[in-house]
């Protein structure tokens, strides 16, 4: 079965300082993989997204991914954390041609401290 | 841009009673899900439904639940004997269908099970 780990519940990061929520998914071939956003009260909205086109994903917000096969990662960053940038963090994955259903990590709650 | 929209925002029922969650996905959308996120816990999956029938379903998703997409725009839910621990935040989602095409999420249904 699909898992998908997300290392660290709860990040705290000062306000200009770089984000790095990390993400490690287990698969024998590589999956499509996603980044969520949640802000309080919220639906989850998609940042960015990798299918093995580049490896490295660009996303809204200033957010990048960089898929890593050799370490099955998917870790996301952020160069300089905004105020606003304070979310919860989601990653998910779906492998190909076995079925519909998207597996999601248990999520990371991103803290700016100003 | 096209959005899923989830009605109510907000549901409050008794204890035993039924519920239906409504959503109206994407309209040249192919795939919908209905997920679930107990109070600042994981997404997890419920359901897929893809032309016309359920495709992959989880554990959560037993005889109490089903879904019905009634007219081609209405995707619903329906909880049949609602228990307290059913209190949470229900989110459909829809995708397009091609490969790696990302879910999008409405903002979601709080059921709150008295």
């Amino acid at each position: 079965a699909q898992s998908v780990t997300q290392l660290g519940s709860h990040v705290s990061v000062s306000e200009g300082a770089l984000v790095l929520l990390r993400c490690n998914y287990s698969s024998s071939v590589p999956p499509y993989l996603f980044w969520y956003v949640q802000y309080p009260n919220q639906g989850l909205q998609l940042l960015l997204k990798y299918t093995s086109a580049a490896t490295l994903v660009k996303g809204i917000n200033g957010f990048e991914a960089e898929f890593k096969k050799s370490e099955t990662s998917f870790h996301l960053t952020k160069p300089s954390a905004h105020m606003s940038d304070a979310a919860e963090y989601f990653c998910a994955v779906r492998p190909p041609n076995t079925g519909n259903q998207f597996y999601f990590g248990t999520g990371t709650s991103l803290t700016v401290i100003p | 841009e096209p959005e899923v929209t989830q009605t109510p925002s907000h549901q409050v029922t008794q204890m035993g009673q039924e519920v239906i969650l409504r959503c109206v996905p994407i309209s040249n959308h192919l795939y919908f899900y209905w997920y679930r996120q107990i109070l600042g816990q994981k997404v997890e999956f419920l359901v897929s439904f893809y032309n016309n029938e359920i495709s992959e379903k989880s554990e959560i998703f037993d005889d109490q639940f089903s879904v019905e997409r009634p007219d081609g725009s209405n995707f619903t839910l329906k909880i049949r004997s609602t228990k307290l621990e059913d209190s949470a935040m229900y989110f459909c989602a829809s995708r397009p269908g091609q490969g790696g095409s990302p879910l999008h999420f409405g903002n979601g249904t709080r059921l709150t099970v008295t």
